[in-house]
């Protein structure tokens, strides 16, 4: 069966610093990939998807960027956060047209 | 931008009775789905319809779909304490390469008293 896995859980950063956060997908190959951040209380943005090894789609321009080194990897990485990157970050898989499968997600704050 | 956009915010009801939530949208879709999220946790798919389906059975899920009015509802069934959750619609619009892109609301707030 398909699992995704999102690391870490929870993270809090000071302004200024980097992040990186990883998403992984096992027992599928070649999915499209997808970054999403929730801001409190707020519905879903989406922020990077992914078709495949190096293909990456921005939606929003934004202090972050995306990477995808290997098919079941995704990597969402600042070189300086802001305040305003504080939020709830979502990674999913999907193949074709059906419903998204979401990891358990990264709770960011920036202080 | 917002494609979904979700009525009511927020839903406070006894165990037992039915549940509505509804999703308006803007643009033409492929399919539109509805997703469930407890609290500090990630979404769960609940139920797909397409954009040539009117109805679509998922236990006691209902989704109808109206693509004339661009509006969808979410009907749950005999609520159950176990249902508080938020509830997002998503709309699906091609991306090519068999990729799609999802737009989410801002979510119905349901709070399922026991």
């Amino acid at each position: 069966s398909q699992t995704i896995h999102q690391w870490p859980a929870t993270l809090v950063q000071p302004v200024g610093s980097p992040l990186s956060l990883e998403c992984t997908v096992e027992g599928t190959s070649n999915p499209n990939l997808y970054w999403y951040r929730q801001a409190a209380g707020r519905g879903l943005q989406l922020l990077f998807y992914s078709v495949g090894i190096g293909q990456i789609s921005s939606e929003v321009p934004q202090n972050l960027s995306a990477s995808r080194p290997q098919d079941r990897q995704f990597i969402l990485s600042s070189k300086k956060l802001l305040l305003s990157d504080s939020g709830f970050y979502l990674c999913a898989w999907s193949a074709g047209y059906y419903g998204y499968t979401f990891g358990s997600g990264t709770r960011l704050t920036v202080v | 931008s917002q494609q979904g956009e979700e009525d009511p915010q927020a839903l406070s009801i006894q165990e037992g009775e039915n549940a509505t939530m509804n999703c308006s949208y803007k643009t033409s879709i492929n399919n539109l789905q509805w997703y469930r999220q407890n609290s500090g946790r990630g979404l769960v798919h609940l139920i797909l319809i397409r954009s040539n389906e009117r109805e679509k059975h998922s236990g006691r899920l209902r989704v109808t779909l109206d693509t004339s009015k661009k509006s969808s509802s979410l009907l749950i069934t005999a609520s159950r304490a176990a249902d508080t959750a938020s509830y997002f619609c998503a709309t699906a619009r091609g991306g090519g390469a068999g990729s799609y892109q999802l737009t989410f609301g801002k979510g119905t707030k349901l709070s399922v008293i026991p």
